[in-house]
């Protein structure tokens, strides 16, 4: 089954620092999904990429959809204590099953003020 | 707009009963999708369900079912709980067209002992 790797596990930041997580697939990447999470919460949509080089950004955050390597880099600039969080990449098993998506692990963003 | 809505947001019960979590998507979304979260195995697929119909199921044994209603509301029950099966369950819902992202509730946190 795909497995989507992240690193790094865990990420503790000064604020004010940039910082990125990657999302790696082991197979073909239909799209992929970026959420963020506090702790016995559930799940903020972030950001979705479908294509191949596709890039998007909201606010201080920027993601990146690099389809060769079947990877995506989520990047976050000048860091707050708000970005703090577990950020989850999700990716669909198979082009026709957008709604059954697996997950990485997550990192865990700390950013101590 | 209301976001997806889960009741009740804890629940603890006793190996060798039954559970019954409720969840009321987006108004509009037709597409209900349920997910496991533990600490060990990470976020996985339970099921997804659209126009009352299961579309997709994940890899679970049968006590764990579930279903839609004709107002796009979902439930998912669990027979014969196990200690294993203590996990935060996350509804999501989303529209169904193309790779329209999943929006999570907060989440029911189940504790079995």
């Amino acid at each position: 089954s795909q497995e989507l790797e992240q690193s790094p596990q865990s990420l503790i930041v000064q604020e004010g620092k940039n910082l990125t997580i990657n999302c790696t697939s082991s197979k073909t990447l239909y799209g992929l999904y970026w959420y963020k999470q506090k702790y016995g919460e559930g799940l903020i949509f972030l950001m979705m990429l479908q294509k191949g080089g596709e890039e998007k950004s909201h606010e201080k955050i920027t993601a990146k959809l690099d389809e060769k390597k079947q990877q995506s880099s989520l990047h976050i600039t000048a860091s707050q204590p708000s970005h703090a969080g577990i950020y989850l990449c999700g990716a669909p098993l198979s082009s026709g099953s957008a709604r059954q998506l697996t997950f990485g692990s997550g990192t865990q963003l700390t950013v101590l003020p | 707009k209301a976001g997806v809505t889960q009741t009740p947001r804890y629940l603890i019960k006793t190996r060798g009963q039954q559970v019954t979590l409720s969840c009321s998507p987006i108004s509009g979304h037709r597409s209900v999708s349920w997910y496991q979260q533990t600490p060990g195995q990470g976020l996985q697929f339970l099921f997804e369900y659209f126009s009352e119909t299961q579309r997709n199921k994940g890899n679970f044994p049968g006590r764990f079912s579930g279903r839609q209603f004709s107002n796009s509301r979902s439930e998912m029950n669990v027979s014969t709980l196990e200690l294993g099966d203590s996990a935060l369950y996350l509804c999501a819902s989303s529209l169904d067209i193309g790779n329209s992202p999943l929006h999570f509730g907060n989440g029911t946190r189940l504790t079995v002992t």
